[in-house]
């Protein structure tokens, strides 16, 4: 039931852009964007409903195609303070039921 | 003002303890959870209670139970601790309804059984 994210990990330089992908072999209500910096809690970015909405914060943005489920996160411009593991959270219905994925490893260098 | 706080930070044990930790939200939500995030980073959510009702139980053992004497408490107590339950355990809380709200995490405690 957890989605499954992609790639596992990423390395860049600061300005360079980065995309990262999350699936669900099950129709999705809603996924969940956060991200978790080393010894700190999760913190959330953005949620996306079904109905294959995109959202964005700055440079910061986020797609959830419904058909395909599947949403991917976009960070452009990157800077270093992007660095972390970023969890895509995603939820089937209702329930009070949030499975995430197994991260995704951003280093941002300068 | 700490939204979602979570006691102890670090707890250190011996096998075969028992263990409590506490959370608390005062955020109003009515939903909350606990995850546990292994050394691999893995986040797996464990239980989750919304008004006090448990709703997920995850195929976690009857070692771990969870208790929420009101909407703003979720406590985990830990019967005979094994290496094995080493790890962080993350509370959450959230409102869950029509559009769904995001989780909002405690800071964490980090288990170690020797």
């Amino acid at each position: 039931q957890q989605p499954v994210q992609s790639p596992q990990a990423v390395i860049l330089r600061e300005g360079e852009d980065a995309v990262i992908n999350c699936s669900s072999s099950k129709a999705l209500y809603s996924v969940h964007w956060y991200r978790q910096k080393h010894g700190e809690a999760p913190v959330f970015l953005m949620i996306l409903l079904k109905g294959g909405e995109q959202k964005g914060h700055e440079k910061i943005s986020a797609s959830f195609n419904e058909k395909k489920q599947q949403s991917s996160l976009y960070l452009t411009a990157s800077q270093l303070s992007y660095s972390g593991t970023y969890f895509c959270g995603t939820e089937m219905s209702l329930v009070h039921d949030m499975r995430f994925g197994a991260g995704t490893r951003l280093t941002v260098k300068p | 003002d700490t939204a979602v706080s979570q006691t102890p930070k670090y707890l250190v044990t011996q096998m075969g303890n028992d263990k409590s930790i506490k959370c608390e939200q005062n955020l109003g939500h009515d939903t909350m959870y606990w995850y546990k995030q292994d050394s691999k980073k893995f986040l797996k959510i464990m239980f989750s209670y919304n008004n006090k009702e448990l709703i997920i139980n995850e195929t976690v053992p009857n070692r771990f139970s969870p208790k929420s004497p009101d909407k703003a408490h979720l406590n985990l107590h830990i019967n005979s601790l094994e290496l094995g339950d080493s790890a962080v355990y993350f509370c959450a809380s959230s409102q869950v309804g029509e559009g769904h709200s995001p989780l909002h995490f405690g800071n964490g405690t980090r288990l170690t059984v020797t």
